[in-house]
């Protein structure tokens, strides 16, 4: 069953603007990370964030998680066109599962 | 893509055919997935392995036969599907210590059920 649900569904932004996107979760977590997936391509895992963590960077992604909220955002600062791509957050609890949400797709303009 | 791959990248089958996709993973990962991505849809889960047995099996059809013979290979083995188990089919790997880390994909398999 689907767990994460991102927000928005489809991001529009100019070259070297900032795009944010959020996640949200139903239930409590063990971790959760943020994929990314190009136009037909396998899946690239990005950062995974635990539940005791409040704020990750990776380069020019920033994540952070509100566990009282069980919500999270992905930042990506200074886009770059390479950035055209969906972005899907998953979260994992003590089993075998990853659930994964429908993703936000994110479109950036030269 | 050198860490999980997965032949082959594209099938076309009729509904009365036989097929088998394949995976394979050279990261050691003790764990090894199924999805399936429809248009529009989220990710759906399909098989779960560990260590060679499976763990999860979450409600697919028969028609979908998998097989982990050791802990680098994985099938998924098909047979009379649907139209609408028409997608991209992709598999996945990782390290499982207490709880789901960070999954390696392989660049899937896009099938097309006549």
């Amino acid at each position: 069953s689907q767990q994460g649900e991102e927000d928005p569904q489809a991001l529009s932004i100019q070259e070297g603007e900032n795009a944010t996107m959020n996640c949200s979760y139903k239930t409590s977590i063990n971790n959760l990370q943020w994929y990314r997936q190009n136009s037909g391509r396998g899946l690239v895992h990005l950062i995974l964030i635990r539940s005791n963590e409040r704020e990750k960077h990776s380069g020019r992604l920033r994540v952070t998680l509100d566990t009282s909220k069980k919500s999270s955002s992905l930042l990506i600062t200074a886009s770059r066109a390479a950035d055209t791509a969906s972005y899907f957050c998953a979260t994992a609890s003590n089993d075998y599962k990853l659930s994964f949400g429908a993703g936000t797709t994110v479109t950036v303009r030269a | 893509e050198t860490g999980v791959t997965q032949t082959p990248r594209h099938l076309v089958m009729g509904m009365t055919n036989k097929k088998s996709l394949k995976c394979e993973q050279h990261l050691g990962h003790n764990a090894m997935y199924w999805y399936k991505q429809s248009a529009k849809k989220p990710l759906e889960l399909m098989f779960v392995y560990s260590l060679e047995e499976r763990v999860e099996n979450n409600s697919v059809p028969s028609r979908f036969s998998p097989e982990c013979p050791n802990s680098s290979h994985l099938f998924l083995h098909l047979h009379t599907l649907q139209p609408e188990d028409s997608a991209l089919y992709l598999c996945a790997s990782s390290q499982f210590v207490q709880g789901v880390g960070e999954q390696f994909f392989g660049p899937g398999t896009r099938l097309t059920v006549l």
